[in-house]
Protein backbone atom coordinates (compact mmCIF):
# COMPACT_ATOMS: atom_id res chain seq x y z
CA UNK A 1 0.00 0.00 0.00
CA UNK A 2 1.50 3.27 -0.90
CA UNK A 3 1.34 5.62 1.95
CA UNK A 4 2.77 9.33 2.13
CA UNK A 5 3.48 9.84 5.77
CA UNK A 6 3.75 13.79 6.77
CA UNK A 7 5.67 15.27 9.75
CA UNK A 8 3.50 16.54 12.86
CA UNK A 9 2.46 20.57 13.20
CA UNK A 10 4.80 23.22 13.75
CA UNK A 11 4.18 26.32 15.74
CA UNK A 12 7.23 28.68 14.90
CA UNK A 13 7.73 33.01 15.14
CA UNK A 14 7.94 35.44 11.95
CA UNK A 15 11.71 35.06 10.89
CA UNK A 16 12.48 31.73 11.99
CA UNK A 17 13.03 28.50 9.91
CA UNK A 18 11.78 25.16 9.61
CA UNK A 19 11.53 22.08 7.13
CA UNK A 20 8.73 19.77 6.89
CA UNK A 21 8.70 16.20 5.77
CA UNK A 22 7.19 13.68 3.48
CA UNK A 23 8.02 9.91 4.08
CA UNK A 24 6.66 7.81 1.33
CA UNK A 25 6.47 3.61 1.61
CA UNK A 26 4.89 0.41 0.06
CA UNK A 27 6.63 1.98 -3.69
CA UNK A 28 9.98 2.64 -5.39
CA UNK A 29 10.23 6.00 -4.25
CA UNK A 30 13.19 7.05 -6.44
CA UNK A 31 10.67 6.91 -9.63
CA UNK A 32 7.92 8.82 -8.58
CA UNK A 33 7.70 12.47 -8.23
CA UNK A 34 6.41 14.45 -4.63
CA UNK A 35 4.53 17.36 -5.12
CA UNK A 36 3.61 19.69 -2.24
CA UNK A 37 0.28 21.82 -1.77
CA UNK A 38 -0.50 24.56 0.08
CA UNK A 39 -4.00 25.22 1.89
CA UNK A 40 -4.69 28.62 3.47
CA UNK A 41 -6.79 28.24 6.46
CA UNK A 42 -10.66 28.17 5.24
CA UNK A 43 -9.03 28.59 1.28
CA UNK A 44 -8.42 26.19 -1.71
CA UNK A 45 -5.57 24.24 -2.70
CA UNK A 46 -2.12 25.77 -4.33
CA UNK A 47 0.33 24.06 -6.04
CA UNK A 48 3.52 24.53 -4.94
CA UNK A 49 6.48 22.79 -6.76
CA UNK A 50 7.42 18.89 -7.60
CA UNK A 51 10.79 17.16 -6.87
CA UNK A 52 11.93 14.23 -8.83
CA UNK A 53 13.84 11.82 -6.01
CA UNK A 54 16.15 10.39 -8.63
CA UNK A 55 17.80 13.14 -9.50
CA UNK A 56 15.86 15.98 -7.16
CA UNK A 57 15.01 17.66 -10.62
CA UNK A 58 12.80 20.52 -9.35
CA UNK A 59 9.96 22.93 -10.77
CA UNK A 60 8.30 25.63 -8.46
CA UNK A 61 5.01 27.54 -9.18
CA UNK A 62 5.99 30.83 -9.75
CA UNK A 63 3.96 32.01 -7.20
CA UNK A 64 6.51 29.95 -4.12
CA UNK A 65 9.47 30.22 -6.52
CA UNK A 66 12.27 31.58 -3.81
CA UNK A 67 9.76 31.43 -1.22
CA UNK A 68 10.36 27.68 -0.21
CA UNK A 69 13.20 25.25 -1.17
CA UNK A 70 12.03 21.56 -2.15
CA UNK A 71 14.18 18.94 -1.72
CA UNK A 72 14.59 15.18 -0.88
CA UNK A 73 16.96 12.79 0.54
CA UNK A 74 16.22 9.03 -1.51
CA UNK A 75 18.30 6.87 0.83
CA UNK A 76 15.26 7.69 3.57
CA UNK A 77 12.46 7.91 1.05
CA UNK A 78 11.77 11.31 2.57
CA UNK A 79 10.70 14.59 0.60
CA UNK A 80 11.55 17.96 2.42
CA UNK A 81 9.68 21.51 2.22
CA UNK A 82 11.65 24.29 4.37
CA UNK A 83 11.40 27.73 4.76
CA UNK A 84 14.44 29.90 5.79
CA UNK A 85 12.69 33.19 7.20
CA UNK A 86 9.02 32.11 8.07
CA UNK A 87 6.14 34.90 7.67
CA UNK A 88 2.53 34.86 9.65
CA UNK A 89 1.39 34.70 5.82
CA UNK A 90 3.04 30.96 5.70
CA UNK A 91 0.60 29.67 8.62
CA UNK A 92 -1.15 27.03 6.39
CA UNK A 93 -2.02 22.92 5.82
CA UNK A 94 0.93 21.58 3.71
CA UNK A 95 0.16 18.57 1.77
CA UNK A 96 2.38 16.27 -0.17
CA UNK A 97 0.69 14.32 -3.10
CA UNK A 98 2.39 12.14 -5.31
CA UNK A 99 1.78 11.59 -9.25
CA UNK A 100 0.91 7.83 -10.67
CA UNK A 101 3.82 7.05 -12.84
CA UNK A 102 1.55 7.37 -15.93
CA UNK A 103 -0.95 10.25 -15.36
CA UNK A 104 -1.00 13.82 -14.70
CA UNK A 105 -2.88 14.26 -11.36
CA UNK A 106 -2.24 13.57 -7.78
CA UNK A 107 -3.45 9.85 -6.49
CA UNK A 108 -2.08 9.36 -3.26
CA UNK A 109 -1.51 12.27 -0.24
CA UNK A 110 -0.12 12.43 3.19
CA UNK A 111 -2.13 13.49 5.97
CA UNK A 112 -1.36 17.12 6.49
CA UNK A 113 1.60 19.53 8.21
CA UNK A 114 -0.07 22.53 9.89
CA UNK A 115 2.54 25.03 10.00
CA UNK A 116 1.41 28.18 12.48
CA UNK A 117 3.67 31.34 12.32
CA UNK A 118 2.50 33.55 15.40
CA UNK A 119 4.72 35.96 17.26
CA UNK B 1 -1.30 30.27 -17.34
CA UNK B 2 -4.44 28.42 -17.21
CA UNK B 3 -7.21 29.65 -14.67
CA UNK B 4 -10.13 26.97 -13.47
CA UNK B 5 -13.24 28.55 -12.57
CA UNK B 6 -15.68 26.30 -10.64
CA UNK B 7 -19.34 27.54 -10.07
CA UNK B 8 -20.92 27.61 -7.98
CA UNK B 9 -19.47 28.42 -4.85
CA UNK B 10 -21.73 26.76 -2.82
CA UNK B 11 -24.11 24.03 -3.79
CA UNK B 12 -26.71 23.09 -1.19
CA UNK B 13 -28.53 20.31 -1.31
CA UNK B 14 -30.37 17.08 -0.01
CA UNK B 15 -29.50 13.79 0.64
CA UNK B 16 -30.78 12.05 -2.53
CA UNK B 17 -30.80 14.71 -4.86
CA UNK B 18 -28.34 15.35 -7.76
CA UNK B 19 -25.22 17.91 -7.60
CA UNK B 20 -23.93 19.06 -10.95
CA UNK B 21 -20.60 20.82 -10.62
CA UNK B 22 -18.91 22.82 -12.95
CA UNK B 23 -15.32 23.54 -14.20
CA UNK B 24 -14.47 26.39 -16.75
CA UNK B 25 -11.15 26.47 -18.06
CA UNK B 26 -9.28 29.62 -19.49
CA UNK B 27 -8.43 28.40 -21.79
CA UNK B 28 -8.91 24.60 -23.99
CA UNK B 29 -7.51 22.01 -22.50
CA UNK B 30 -6.38 18.31 -22.66
CA UNK B 31 -9.15 16.18 -21.13
CA UNK B 32 -6.15 14.30 -20.18
CA UNK B 33 -5.32 16.90 -18.08
CA UNK B 34 -8.12 17.22 -15.88
CA UNK B 35 -9.05 15.95 -12.27
CA UNK B 36 -11.27 15.97 -9.43
CA UNK B 37 -10.59 15.75 -5.99
CA UNK B 38 -13.16 15.46 -2.84
CA UNK B 39 -11.59 17.06 0.63
CA UNK B 40 -14.04 16.32 3.71
CA UNK B 41 -13.10 19.21 6.47
CA UNK B 42 -10.08 18.03 8.37
CA UNK B 43 -8.85 15.53 5.86
CA UNK B 44 -6.51 15.59 2.89
CA UNK B 45 -7.94 15.61 -0.74
CA UNK B 46 -8.98 12.35 -2.28
CA UNK B 47 -9.19 11.68 -5.78
CA UNK B 48 -12.02 11.04 -7.50
CA UNK B 49 -11.79 11.35 -11.23
CA UNK B 50 -8.71 11.91 -13.47
CA UNK B 51 -8.55 11.96 -17.21
CA UNK B 52 -11.86 14.23 -16.59
CA UNK B 53 -14.23 10.83 -16.74
CA UNK B 54 -12.46 7.94 -15.44
CA UNK B 55 -13.13 7.05 -11.93
CA UNK B 56 -10.15 6.45 -9.18
CA UNK B 57 -10.11 3.51 -7.58
CA UNK B 58 -12.99 2.54 -5.28
CA UNK B 59 -15.13 5.91 -6.08
CA UNK B 60 -18.50 4.95 -5.69
CA UNK B 61 -20.20 4.98 -9.50
CA UNK B 62 -22.52 7.77 -8.41
CA UNK B 63 -19.82 9.77 -9.33
CA UNK B 64 -18.85 10.62 -13.08
CA UNK B 65 -17.30 13.50 -14.79
CA UNK B 66 -17.85 14.63 -18.14
CA UNK B 67 -16.40 17.68 -20.59
CA UNK B 68 -13.97 18.26 -23.08
CA UNK B 69 -12.64 21.90 -24.29
CA UNK B 70 -13.21 24.23 -21.83
CA UNK B 71 -15.73 22.74 -20.28
CA UNK B 72 -16.25 20.56 -17.38
CA UNK B 73 -18.43 18.36 -14.89
CA UNK B 74 -18.38 16.60 -11.96
CA UNK B 75 -21.86 15.12 -10.95
CA UNK B 76 -22.81 13.64 -7.89
CA UNK B 77 -26.23 11.63 -9.47
CA UNK B 78 -27.81 10.99 -5.51
CA UNK B 79 -26.31 12.90 -2.97
CA UNK B 80 -25.27 10.43 0.36
CA UNK B 81 -24.78 11.54 4.00
CA UNK B 82 -20.45 11.22 2.92
CA UNK B 83 -20.82 13.35 -0.36
CA UNK B 84 -20.99 16.92 1.30
CA UNK B 85 -17.67 17.81 1.15
CA UNK B 86 -15.86 20.55 -0.95
CA UNK B 87 -14.55 19.49 -4.70
CA UNK B 88 -11.82 20.88 -6.70
CA UNK B 89 -11.05 20.41 -10.14
CA UNK B 90 -7.41 20.68 -11.51
CA UNK B 91 -5.43 21.05 -14.50
CA UNK B 92 -1.77 20.05 -15.59
CA UNK B 93 -0.69 22.84 -17.70
CA UNK B 94 2.36 21.05 -18.98
CA UNK B 95 6.22 21.31 -18.35
CA UNK B 96 5.13 20.17 -14.67
CA UNK B 97 2.50 22.42 -13.48
CA UNK B 98 -0.65 22.04 -12.23
CA UNK B 99 -3.28 24.67 -11.17
CA UNK B 100 -6.59 24.01 -9.08
CA UNK B 101 -9.88 25.70 -9.31
CA UNK B 102 -11.41 27.55 -6.43
CA UNK B 103 -13.19 24.74 -5.04
CA UNK B 104 -17.40 23.87 -4.28
CA UNK B 105 -18.80 23.53 -1.08
CA UNK B 106 -21.94 21.41 -1.76
CA UNK B 107 -23.84 21.56 1.97
CA UNK B 108 -26.86 20.28 3.33
CA UNK B 109 -30.12 22.21 2.50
Amino acid sequence: EVQLVQSGAEVKKPGESVKISCKGSGYSFSTYRIAWVRQMPGRGLEWMGIIYPSDSDTKYSPSFQGQVTISVDKSINTAYLQWSSLKASDTAMYYCARPPSTGWFFDSWGQGTLLTVSS
Amino acid sequence: EIVLTQSPDTLSLSPGERATLSCRASQSISSSYLAWYQQIPGQAPRLLIYGASIRATGVPDRFSGSGLGTDFTLTISRLEPEDFAVYYCQQYGGSLTWTFGQGTKVEIK
